[in-house]
């Protein structure tokens, strides 16, 4: 089986520039979630849904930051306008909430705004 | 969320040798998860293995193997005869409490196996 598949892999933007990131989580997992991973900061959550709907939002940085679920099948993080200081991997994980909560991560995007 | 604690920063071992990383995490629930993730150089995080609260019998995985203690709140992980492939950073985790479905990770354990 797949597993989660994350798009573009890297990404070089400029400050102000929208960028989108992409996630396809393994299919049947019923929980998405969106992190960010920093030397500084470490791991974070940024949002999770469960059942396509967004649960918690409480770790989206600021309003630059929105996330959609339009389906079981894919999800998008969208940052605009972006900054150096977003410069950051991100990573989507999912999972089947009911069997257990372990997450399976997907490669990450390393995202660099200059 | 409640915390998880890795006191580790970074361990280095030789080849062959056995390492144990430690995790303690904080508890106000009769019910948790907990959970080991590894991040190998190449930046995936990988999902190594769950652990109920309910069952407290150790795990063993090949060279790997978990330690569950609830008296003392910890889920400690040793490698047994370190390979250069072990190392990573490795991820202790735990549910988030409360119902929640999120993951609350610790900092991280730095291992470098030294060939």
């Amino acid at each position: 089986d797949a597993g989660v598949i994350q798009s573009p892999r890297h990404e070089v933007t400029e400050m102000g520039q929208e960028v989108t990131l992409r996630c396809k989580p393994i299919s049947g997992h019923n929980s998405l979630f969106w992190y960010r991973q920093t030397m500084m900061r470490g791991l974070e959550l940024l949002i999770y849904f469960n059942n396509n709907v967004p649960i918690d939002d409480s770790g989206m940085p600021e309003d630059r930051f929105s996330a959609k679920m339009p389906n079981a099948s894919f999800s998008t993080l969208k940052i605009q306008p972006s900054e150096p200081r977003d410069s950051a991997v991100y990573f989507c994980a999912s999972s089947f909430i009911g069997q257990g909560y372990e997450q399976y991560f997907g490669p990450g995007t390393r995202l660099t705004v200059t | 969320a409640q915390k998880v604690t890795q006191a580790q920063t970074e361990i280095s071992v030789v080849e062959k040798e056995d390492v144990t990383l430690d995790c303690v995490y904080e508890t106000r629930d009769t019910t948790y998860y907990l959970f080991w993730y590894k991040q190998p150089p190449s930046g995936e995080l990988v999902f190594l293995i769950r652990r109920n609260s309910f069952d407290e019998q150790n795990e063993i995985s090949g060279r790997y193997s978990w330690n569950f203690q609830k008296s003392t709140s910890s889920f400690n992980f040793t490698i047994t005869a370190s390979q250069v492939v072990d190392s990573a950073v490795y991820f202790c985790a735990r549910d988030s409490g409360a119902g929640s479905y999120q993951l609350t990770f610790g900092k991280g354990t730095k291992l470098s196996v030294i060939p």
